[in-house]
């Protein structure tokens, strides 16, 4: 089975940048697609078809996928951002990233 | 408003039988495949399976293959995730969700249903 990889934790100080990476074999030759979910609450889609945001979503959220990487990138990242992200491609199946716990410090 | 509403928390017995269910309402149910998704206690989300309620074309994950059965009732525009003889080991959090084509991004998602297997 597809498998994606993702580094379990990140951490960004208010107001920075954070960078999450999503790898997996040719994932840039798939959509990848990232969502949010904080502690007790469904996911919610972010980021979808790589780099395309849903209504509703901020800015400062977006995503690129090229060679066997995904990134998400927050852009002034805020402390309601503290939260857990996973990336999503489909080959023959869909596979989830092991997640990411995104800590704003 | 697009929304997938799941049904309530189950407390069930090892070797007993279950069904959930998700309703969809606001959209066209049999034009969007339904999956469902498995998060066990702290842990990150496993894909199960997706079914299109309009022939109910079905696909499931190798690991959950054989453990569990997707179906739909279209007429109620809701889709159903069943075991046959629940395990401790299937404790945990499922939800369903909506997405365009079986390959495209889960949206909206359902609130959950928390299953727990214990004797």
């Amino acid at each position: 089975s597809y498998e994606l990889t993702q580094p379990p934790s990140v951490s960004v100080s208010p107001g920075q940048t954070a960078s999450i990476t999503c790898s997996g074999d040719k994932l840039g030759d798939k959509y990848a697609h990232w969502y949010q979910q904080k502690p007790g609450q469904s996911p919610v889609l972010v980021i979808y078809q790589d780099g395309k945001r849903p209504s509703g979503i901020p800015e400062r959220f977006s995503g690129s996928n090229s060679g066997n990487t995904a990134t998400l990138t927050i852009s002034g990242t805020q402390a309601m951002d503290e939260a857990d992200y996973y990336c999503q491609a489909w080959d023959s199946g869909t596979a989830f990233g092991g997640g990411t716990r995104l800590t704003v410090l | 408003e697009v929304q997938l509403v799941q049904s309530g928390a189950e407390v069930k017995k090892p070797g007993e039988s279950l069904k959930i269910s998700c309703k969809g309402s606001g959209y066209s149910f049999t034009t969007y495949w339904i999956g469902w998704v498995r998060q066990m206690p702290g842990k990150g989300l496993e894909w199960m399976g997706i079914i299109y309620p309009g022939d109910s074309d079905t696909r499931y994950s190798p690991s959950f293959q054989g453990q569990v059965t997707i179906s739909v009732d279209k007429s109620i525009s809701t889709a159903y995730l069943r075991w046959s003889s629940l395990k401790a080991s299937d404790t945990a959090m499922y939800y369903c969700a909506r997405t365009q084509a079986a390959a495209g991004a889960f949206d909206p998602w359902g609130q959950g249903t928390l299953v727990t297997v214990s004797s």
